[in-house]
C-alpha cells in the first residue's frame, strides 16, 4: 500500500553541524509535504511545507528539499543546537484529501 | 493562550471498561482530529471532523467512536477498550483546509490491561 517512510530511526549529529533527515514516499498523487517534530513529551510541532510544485523551501535554520523523480523529501536542519533533539516526522498530503498520512519517524540526538 | 487540551494525560484501565478521552479547543477551529502514536508506526488518524456534527474515519477507526457536538469540543469514546488500544492519543485541531499546520494536545497515555 502507499506509505511515508524514513531511511534511517535515528540519527546522532554533533552540535553545531548540521542535520539532514531524509524521508522517502510512494505516493505519486500527493502533493503536499511537512515535516513536524516531536519533543519528548509533547505533541507534534509544524516545522515546514513544501508543495510537490517547488523542489526546495527555506525557513528559519531549515530546510526542505523535494526530489519528485526518486520521491525523497529531506529536512536539512543548520547549526544543530541542542534544543534541536527530537523525533521528527515526514507526512504527505494530497489537497482531495483531509487526510495526513505521517512516517514512522527519525530520532535527533546531539552530541556536545 | 492558543491551546489544544487533553483529559487525562494518563490512564490506566482494564478491558471492557468504558471510557472517553476529551479534548479542547480555544482557536475556533473547524477541523479536529485524534491519532494514535504507536512505536515504528508513527501517527495513524483514528477519526476527524470538519465541522460540528460533521465526522469521518480515519485509518484506524476500529473499536472508537467521537462525537462533535460543539465546534471546540471532540470526545473520543472507546466503548468496551482493549489491550490493543493501549497507545499514545493525540488530538489535533486547525482552520479547515489547514490541516498541514493543526495543532496537536500534549497527548493522553492509555493502558488497557
Amino acid at each position: 500500500g502507499e506509505s511515508v517512510g524514513l531511511h534511517l530511526p535515528t540519527l546522532s549529529v554533533q552540535e553545531g553541524d548540521n542535520s539532514i533527515i531524509n524521508c522517502a514516499y510512494s505516493n505519486s498523487a500527493s502533493d503536499y509535504f511537512i515535516w513536524y517534530k516531536q519533543e519528548s513529551g509533547k505533541g507534534p510541532q509544524f516545522i515546514i511545507d513544501i508543495r510537490s510544485n517547488m523542489d526546495k523551501r527555506q525557513g528559519q535554520r531549515v530546510t526542505v528539499l523535494l526530489n519528485k523523480t526518486v520521491k525523497h523529501l529531506s529536512l536539512q536542519i543548520a547549526a544543530t543546537q541542542p534544543g534541536d533533539s527530537a523525533v521528527y516526522f515526514c507526512a504527505e498530503s494530497y489537497s482531495s484529501a483531509s487526510k495526513i498520512i505521517f512516517g514512522s519517524g527519525t530520532r535527533l540526538s546531539i552530541r556536545p | 493562550e492558543a491551546q489544544v487540551t487533553q483529559n487525562p494525560r494518563y490512564l490506566i484501565t482494564v478491558t471492557g471498561k468504558k471510557l472517553t478521552v476529551t479534548c479542547s479547543q480555544n482557536m475556533n477551529h473547524e477541523y479536529m482530529s485524534w491519532y494514535r502514536q504507536d512505536p515504528g508506526l508513527g501517527l495513524r488518524q483514528i477519526y476527524y471532523s470538519m465541522n460540528v456534527e460533521v465526522t469521518d474515519k480515519g485509518d484506524v477507526p476500529e473499536g472508537y467512536k467521537v462525537s462533535r457536538k460543539e465546534k471546540r469540543n471532540f470526545p473520543l469514546i472507546l466503548e468496551s477498550p482493549s489491550p490493543n488500544q493501549t497507545s499514545l492519543y493525540f488530538c489535533a485541531s486547525s482552520f479547515l483546509g489547514y490541516q498541514e499546520t493543526q495543532y496537536f494536545g500534549p497527548g493522553t497515555r492509555l493502558l488497557v490491561l
